[in-house]
């Protein structure tokens, strides 16, 4: 039990499809993120959420649209997507956004783009 | 581009110490130093971070060196369970984070 929960585990999706990503922290937390990681690659830092405002974003193309209603839940809409896009998502929380606050990572949806 | 540099690959013997190291020689004086590691299928899991003094908790020990410019995570007695990618990050106030490929940690039953 990680605390930060995602849904859906795995998403399959066409370049034409609209979905969302969701993230839920059970840890009281106020700051959010998204990470993106593909194959063989580091993790890329995407959105950063600090009491639902973003604060960070990382030159993500608009295809990708965080969504923050709210400092338990995260939202990733997508739409429009492109194969180069198929990765790992992962979403994390952090008591807030200083440099000693440890991240606490979901398992991720691994996304795919046909 | 990563602030932090380590070895691609490391390997231990189970039951016995493992000291992973990491090169930050950049590293400014508000930048915290992280470890995380991450087993196959899964998000990234919280080992240990430090400021200046070394540390120490259930999972691991944090070595920082007197000039900060490097580090060492030691884990005391590898299992199996400890074969992951372990990543060693900067992070500062503003939180702004860059990982890098991280160190591929193989235990040797």
């Amino acid at each position: 039990e990680t605390g930060v929960t995602q849904t859906p585990r795995h998403l399959v999706m066409g370049m034409t499809n609209k979905k969302s990503l969701k993230c839920e922290q059970h840890l009281g937390h106020n700051a959010m993120y998204w990470y993106k990681q593909s194959a063989k690659k580091p993790l890329e830092l995407m959105f950063v959420y600090s009491l639902e405002e973003r604060v960070e974003n990382n030159s993500v193309p608009s295809r990708f649209s965080p969504e923050c209603p709210n400092s338990s839940h995260l939202f990733l809409h997508l739409h429009t997507l492109q194969p180069e896009d198929s990765a790992l998502y992962l979403c994390a929380s952090s008591q807030d956004v200083g440099g000693g606050q440890p991240q606490h990572f979901g398992d991720g949806t691994r996304l795919s783009i046909l | 581009d990563a602030k932090t540099t380590q070895p691609n690959s490391m390997e231990s013997n189970e039951e016995e110490p493992v000291h992973l190291p990491c090169n930050h020689s950049t590293i400014s004086g508000t930048d915290y130093i992280h470890w995380y590691r991450q087993l196959p299928s899964q998000g990234p899991e919280y080992v240990i971070h430090g400021l200046t003094s070394n540390v120490n908790n259930r999972m691991a020990s944090l070595a920082i060196a007197e000039d900060r410019k490097s580090s060492t995570l030691i884990l005391h007695r590898a299992t199996l369970r400890d074969a992951a990618v372990y990543y060693c990050i900067l992070k500062t106030s503003y939180d702004k984070v860059i990982f890098g490929p991280g160190t591929s940690l193989s235990v040797i039953p």
